[in-house]
């Protein structure tokens, strides 16, 4: 059964300061790794897609590289901003189901 | 991007009553979609797989008659939770699939409280 581990749990930064979240999984035969945003009470946005075959991808500050060899992905955002401040979720695929980690809660302080 | 409705955004039952929770795909059709539970402060919890036109197929441990779940058309899945209780209450989220790149896109969710 595959598992996914997001470290840390949560995360306060100054306003500028650059974000490193971090997604480990114990199975490395995945079709494709996501990460989404969560705000409280809402639902997921999604962030960026990294197809297995893909090192990384890059959206605007946001940049995740997949190691899959390794079992890890890291989502990097530059330059923080109070508005990155929500829960960032790490979800791999195989067997055609998502496996979510608990997340990681980033709170960006002005 | 695709996008995916949940209704309704918030609901409050009685124990002991049943109440429905409605997925739909708006600009695009898709065969399959899932249902997930979310805790507080826990991550999303798969309940279920929807496949239009056949029988769900429920994780273990997911009482299968007590949330039911049709798929009945390739836009439209629903989850009906029978004879609610108060620990039902819980945010559930669903997705809807692109078959292409089997991507997920996520619906808003949907509060239930059960008194």
């Amino acid at each position: 059964k595959q598992e996914v581990t997001q470290i840390p749990a949560a995360l306060s930064v100054p306003e500028g300061e650059n974000l490193v979240l971090n997604c480990s999984f114990t199975d490395s035969a995945i079709y494709n790794l996501q990460w989404f945003r969560q705000d409280p009470g809402k639902g997921l946005t999604s962030l960026l897609l990294i197809q297995s075959s893909q090192r990384e991808q890059t959206s605007g500050r946001l940049n995740a590289s997949l190691d899959k060899s390794s079992g890890r992905s890291t989502l990097y955002i530059a330059a923080s901003q109070p508005g990155d401040s929500a829960t960032y979720l790490c979800a791999v695929i195989n067997d055609y189901k998502l496996s979510f980690g608990a997340g990681t809660t980033v709170t960006v302080r002005a | 991007g695709a996008v995916v409705s949940q209704h309704p955004s918030r609901v409050i039952c009685k124990s002991g009553t049943s109440v429905k929770i409605e997925c739909r795909s708006l600009d695009f059709q898709a065969t399959t979609m899932f249902w997930y539970r979310q805790f507080p402060k826990k991550s999303l919890m798969l309940m279920a797989t929807s496949n239009e036109g056949s029988k769900a197929t429920y994780e273990q441990g997911v009482e299968k008659d007590k949330f039911l779940i049709n798929h009945a058309s390739l836009t439209l899945s629903t989850l009906t939770v029978t004879s609610a209780h108060p620990e039902d209450s819980s945010f559930y989220i669903c997705s809807a699939r692109d078959e292409g790149t089997y991507e997920q896109y996520f619906g808003p969710g949907t509060r239930l409280t059960v008194t």
